[in-house]
């Protein structure tokens, strides 16, 4: 498998413009999670989805921030208009859960390389 | 809140030693507890995977511990080399958040 796939890599962009940044999670994968890092805040959920639904976007910063998952290999995080504090690395991640021995595991996360965001 | 800190924040040894990285968390009740590894402006890399059972997993030279009754996990390297340079962080899995709350990482270097 190719891991879980980011792009871009790199995007600069002017304050005001719209930012859409993309993720292809593992395949099989049922949980998916977009995560900002910064050197103030350190790694930061934002949001995770599991099956496609999103469970959980409390840490989404603002309205300006929007996140789909149209299926099971796809999701986007767009950021409009887009500032200059947005400036950041964007993570994507996906996990496997399963069920053994009666137990519900939660699995290992493999991120993705990152997109480094910076809005002039 | 899950709280997840790690100490300490920068640590530099000398090639060949065994060190300790340290993570204590606020509220005990999780899932599981992971180690990663990150380079300088490279994604994480998953090391280590406990899950709220178990005591202890080992790969390698590393090796990774947990205290659920006390909050803690601590991550054991042996015969450290200059490549195990690079930021470790654990995040913890917590019941109910269904949330990975990351530490702040501690910066290890190694010196040859």
């Amino acid at each position: 498998d190719a891991g879980v796939i980011q792009s871009p890599r790199h995007e600069v962009t002017e304050m005001g413009q719209e930012v859409t940044l993309r993720c292809k999670p593992i395949s099989g994968h049922d949980y998916l999670f977009w995560y900002r890092q910064t050197m103030m805040r350190g790694l930061e959920l934002l949001i995770y989805f599991n099956n496609n639904v999103p469970i959980d976007d409390s840490g989404m910063p603002e309205d300006r921030f929007s996140a789909k998952m149209p299926n099971a290999s796809f999701s986007t995080l767009k950021i409009q208009p887009s500032e200059p504090r947005d400036s950041a690395v964007y993570f994507c991640a996906s996990s496997l859960s399963r069920l053994a021995g009666g137990l519900f595991y939660y699995g290992e996360q493999f991120f993705g390389p990152g997109t480094r965001l910076t809005v002039l | 809140k899950q709280e997840v800190t790690q100490i300490p924040a920068a640590l530099s040894v000398p090639e060949g030693e065994n060190l300790v990285l340290n993570c204590s968390f606020t509220d005990s009740a999780i899932y599981n507890l992971q180690w990663f590894r990150q380079d300088p402006g490279k994604g994480l890399t998953s090391l280590l995977l406990i899950q709220s059972s178990q005591r202890e997993q080992t790969s390698g030279r590393l090796n990774a511990s947990l205290d659920k009754s006390s909050g803690r996990s601590t991550l054991y390297i042996a015969a450290s080399q200059p490549g195990d340079s690079a930021t470790y962080l654990c995040a913890v899995y917590t019941s109910g958040t269904y949330k990975y709350i990351f530490g702040t990482g501690t910066r290890l270097k190694v010196l040859a």
